[in-house]
């Protein structure tokens, strides 16, 4: 079967670092997407993990570890803009198996 | 840039009524996907068609279908409309195969909102 978890809920403060945690059990694993979504919103991309390790873009990065069934999200430099619901979704036999999202809270 | 355009952006059934959502792709993607999110939920992935062809078909009830045309626009149908079927409509468009893949982001629409009453 296919099975993703991530936790819930997590606060940071504005500023601050935050890792996003995300594990997976997959029969067939093409990639992993980590998408943000703001409230009545649809998801927008981040990125794509298809290979193992660190990928960087900006203020995010994102680490995949195929072996563990584990990835992460990590965003530095917290902005209040960065409140929002982070989706972890895995590319698995022709099309997305989503997470059920983790609401980031920022606090001043 | 272009991106996934849906219609309507918002829309109000009555219960046993129905309702076509519509979803213009970006031009040249040849796969488009349907997503359901209720309330709270995270998206739910109903089906996806590539070239014009169902490729995957996911929690889609049997009281709605979908198709996509030969322009690459796709029409989500839905029949006999429930209170729970209120909800928020996404459609993704993507190039490069049946499967959102490699070098492959998923575009998605700002989405239908579809309260049924």
């Amino acid at each position: 079967g296919q099975n993703i978890d991530q936790p819930t809920e997590m606060t940071a403060t504005e500023g601050a670092i935050v890792q996003i945690n995300c594990t997976y059990q997959t029969s067939g694993f093409n990639g992993l997407f980590w998408y943000q979504q703001h409230a009545g919103e649809a998801p927008t991309f981040l990125s794509y993990n298809v290979l193992d390790g660190l990928e960087e873009k900006g203020r995010f990065s994102s680490f995949l570890s195929r072996s563990k069934g584990y990835s992460y999200l990590l965003l530095k430099e917290l902005q209040m803009k960065d409140s929002a619901s982070y989706l972890c979704a895995l590319d698995s036999n022709y099309q997305l198996i989503w997470g059920a999202g983790t609401k980031l809270i920022i606090k001043p | 840039a272009a991106g996934v355009i849906q219609s309507p952006r918002h829309l109000i059934k009555e219960k046993r009524e129905t309702a076509t959502l519509k979803c213009y792709p970006i031009p040249r993607h040849d796969t488009v996907y349907w997503y359901q999110q209720g309330p709270g939920q995270d998206p739910q992935f109903l089906i996806s068609f590539y070239e014009k062809m169902q490729s995957d078909k996911g929690s889609i009830p049997d009281r709605f279908s979908a198709q996509q045309f030969s322009d690459y626009h796709s029409e989500l149908n839905m029949s006999s409309l429930e209170l729970g079927d209120s909800a928020l409509y996404f459609c993704a468009s993507s190039l490069a195969g049946s499967r959102v893949g490699v070098n492959t982001e998923a575009f998605f629409g700002q989405g239908t909102r579809l309260t049924v009453v």
